[in-house]
């Protein structure tokens, strides 16, 4: 059974500063990794994937793949409340689809 | 333009009654999706159709039966419904199964509420 883990949270952080969230995943042959935002009574929404070990930025986000490790992360500088959601991790090989993970609920404190 | 649509976004409806929820994507994705999402937030995916072939079929009840009569629909009937199949079901597309392509697109939701 493939898993992906993630903390549930609340993961609190103030305005400004940086948030960090992570997923561990199961299946060593994994190969993309995808990072979802939900706001509250909202659908996901894509924020970004990474497939190569190493770093991924995009604006204020940053994917943290070690596939050595089974481990991605997403970091978000200077934090704004309207970061406030849930964190959803996502992880598929090329042949199945994609794992979720139940989420990270992130609150950011103005 | 809505790339993922569902319809209808809500549904009341009393136990033992039979619904359904379609899913239309103008993305031209190959692969479509039905997710459950329960009161816990967990996101659990029920089935999967690439290019109108059925590909995914979790561990579901019989009651629900999807159907996919092209490539940019999939719809989602439910018999007999009970208690617990109160949730929000998504539809969601992607380019296709798999891999980096398997970046799903979700449509907004359907929240039913069996009473």
């Amino acid at each position: 059974q493939k898993e992906v883990e993630q903390n549930s949270g609340p993961l609190s952080v103030p305005e400004g500063a940086i948030a960090s969230l992570n997923c561990t995943y199961s299946d060593r042959g994994s190969q993309s990794f995808f990072w979802y935002r939900q706001y509250s009574g909202k659908s996901p929404e894509l924020i970004m994937f990474i497939y190569s070990n190493g770093d991924k930025e995009d604006g204020r986000f940053t994917a943290q793949l070690n596939k050595a490790s089974q481990y991605v992360s997403l970091l978000i500088r200077d934090s704004q409340p309207s970061d406030s959601a849930t964190y959803l991790c996502a992880v598929n090989t090329q042949n199945t689809p994609l794992v979720f993970g139940k989420g990270t609920r992130l609150s950011v404190i103005a | 333009d809505t790339a993922v649509s569902q319809t209808p976004k809500y549904l009341v409806t009393q136990m033992g009654n039979d619904k359904s929820i379609k899913c239309e994507q103008n993305l031209g994705h190959d692969t479509m999706y039905w997710y459950k999402q329960d009161s816990k937030k967990f996101l659990k995916i029920m089935f999967s159709y690439n290019n109108k072939e059925l590909i995914i079929n979790e561990t579901v009840p019989n009651r629900f039966s999807p159907k996919s009569p092209d490539k940019a629909h999939l719809n989602l009937h439910i018999n007999s419904l009970e208690l617990g199949d109160s949730a929000v079901y998504f539809c969601a597309s992607s380019p296709r199964a798999g891999g980096p392509l398997e970046t799903q697109y979700f449509g907004p939701g359907t929240r039913l509420l069996v009473l």
